[in-house]
């Protein structure tokens, strides 16, 4: 693996249901983010985590719970999934003590919950 | 509130050169990125911008002028492989990112 891992691609789960979407990066880098992306809007963050062991809320994070047990692993969790928790789901990556802190982005995850 | 503004969508032709603009306000500034996305895929890296002026990096350009919330993008001797989303993001005071909507841009042959 060289760089950030999502699973699964595509999902599409009913309504009320839980869903875990996973994120795995082999860069070591401290701070992970989860973002949701909608068709007309910027991306939207949901939630992060800065270091290993500590998360924080993002812009929309209602509905979504993340945990950072590791410095490699940041999963997402939809609780009871909803309609509106359609869309494109980016985990990505950033070194803080780097240059710039770019982030490095996932293949995302498409989410459809009917 | 915090906002960033970009076009929607702009055309150009293969081989032009084209600019893509952005403004923003926002709660302390902690400097500017360009990612690229091309449909279907993740954003990449393109460029960031912390003091004004120009940075350039082989066909592409940045610019940035804090005094009036705003940088542009310049794509240059355009490819069809430029035809992507070019998104435009300011870290504020609290180091989070700001993004904009992002710009399609559609080259033409």
């Amino acid at each position: 693996i060289a760089g950030i891992t999502q699973a699964p691609t595509s999902q599409i789960l009913a309504a009320g249901r839980r869903m875990t979407l996973r994120c795995t990066q082999d860069m070591r880098h401290n701070a992970m983010y989860w973002y949701r992306q909608d068709l007309g809007l910027g991306l939207r963050l949901i939630h992060y985590s800065n270091t290993a062991g500590t998360t924080g809320k993002g812009e929309v994070p209602d509905g979504y719970s993340v945990s950072r047990a590791n410095t490699d692993d940041f999963p997402l969790t939809l609780a009871s999934a909803v309609p509106s928790q359609t869309s494109v789901y980016f985990c990505a990556s950033s070194d803080s003590a780097g240059d710039t802190g770019e982030l490095f982005f996932g293949e995302g995850s498409r989410l459809t919950v009917l | 509130g915090q906002n960033i503004d970009q076009p929607t969508e702009m055309t150009a032709t293969e081989g032009a050169i084209v600019q893509i603009n952005c403004t923003y306000q926002t709660s302390g500034f902690n400097g500017l990125f360009w990612y690229q996305q091309h449909a279907g895929e993740a954003p990449t890296f393109l460029s960031y911008n912390v003091l004004d002026g120009l940075e350039e990096k082989g066909r592409f350009s940045s610019f940035l002028s804090r005094s009036k919330g705003y940088s542009y993008l310049l794509l240059k001797e355009l490819q069809m492989k430029d035809s992507a989303s070019y998104l435009c993001a300011v870290r504020d005071s609290n180091y989070q990112l700001i993004w904009g909507a992002g710009t399609k841009l559609i080259i033409k042959p």
